[in-house]
């Protein structure tokens, strides 16, 4: 089955701090797809990124940034030059396939981060 | 992008009572629908995948008789604790698969749901 750790579960930082959230997953798929969300103290996730298999470039959207790492089963998540903003819960997730040939999504744990002024 | 509302937000029910949550698909049809559970500082934890017109998919230990999830639509699921319980009360959020993708889906707001 697959499994997603997110060794981190709460890191604080001060702004302009660049942070790096982990995340090391395991499966037995060829293929098969990775996220982060986002969430804030609303409880509403925020879709971050959805990263395939096949697909190992790395990506950067403004002030984050993504590794993905096959060779390491990593995908680890930057933010640069964090805000306060930036405060809430990150968890990483990966596909699972399911009967009907959808995928349905196992969570990490997550991990808290902190952004002080 | 694609927008999934739940309904209500938030419930304050008595201990016995049953409580419906919905689901819909505002702008595009979900042949799949996802029901999590997240308690306070865990993670989301999936409960049971709602197929249009057929029966639910229950994950491992979660008790269908006291779930019952109803996906009658393309744009609608709902899903309903019965007989709550204070070990209940948890955030409850649901997905979206886009009908025709296998891996896109898009998350609902949640339900907070407090058993008194």
């Amino acid at each position: 089955a697959q499994k997603v750790t997110q060794a981190q579960t709460e890191i604080s930082v001060v702004e302009k701090e660049d942070v790096t959230l982990d995340c090391v997953y395991e499966t037995r798929d060829t293929t098969y797809y990775l996220f982060w969300y986002k969430q804030p103290p609303s409880g509403e996730l925020v879709f971050l990124i959805r990263r395939n298999s096949f697909d190992e470039q790395n990506e950067i959207s403004g002030r984050y940034s993504w590794n993905f790492q096959k060779s390491t089963s990593s995908f680890n998540f930057t933010i640069t030059a964090s805000q306060v903003v930036d405060s809430a819960v990150y968890f990483c997730a990966l596909s699972e396939p399911i009967q009907g040939g959808s995928e349905k999504l196992v969570f990490g744990k997550g991990m808290k981060l902190t952004v002080n002024p | 992008g694609a927008v999934v509302s739940q309904h209500p937000s938030r419930v304050i029910c008595k201990s016995g009572t049953s409580v419906k949550i919905e689901c819909r698909s505002l702008d595009f049809q979900a042949t799949t629908m996802f029901w999590y559970r997240q308690f306070p500082k865990q993670s989301l934890m999936l409960m049971a995948t709602s197929n249009e017109g057929s029966k639910a998919t229950y994950e491992q230990g979660v008790e269908k008789d006291k779930f019952l999830i109803n996906h009658a639509s393309l744009t609608l699921s709902t899903l309903t604790v019965t007989s709550a319980h204070p070990e209940d009360s948890s955030f409850y959020i649901c997905s979206a698969r886009v009908s025709g993708s296998r891996v896109e889906q898009f998350f609902g707001p949640g339900t907070r749901l407090t058993v008194l």
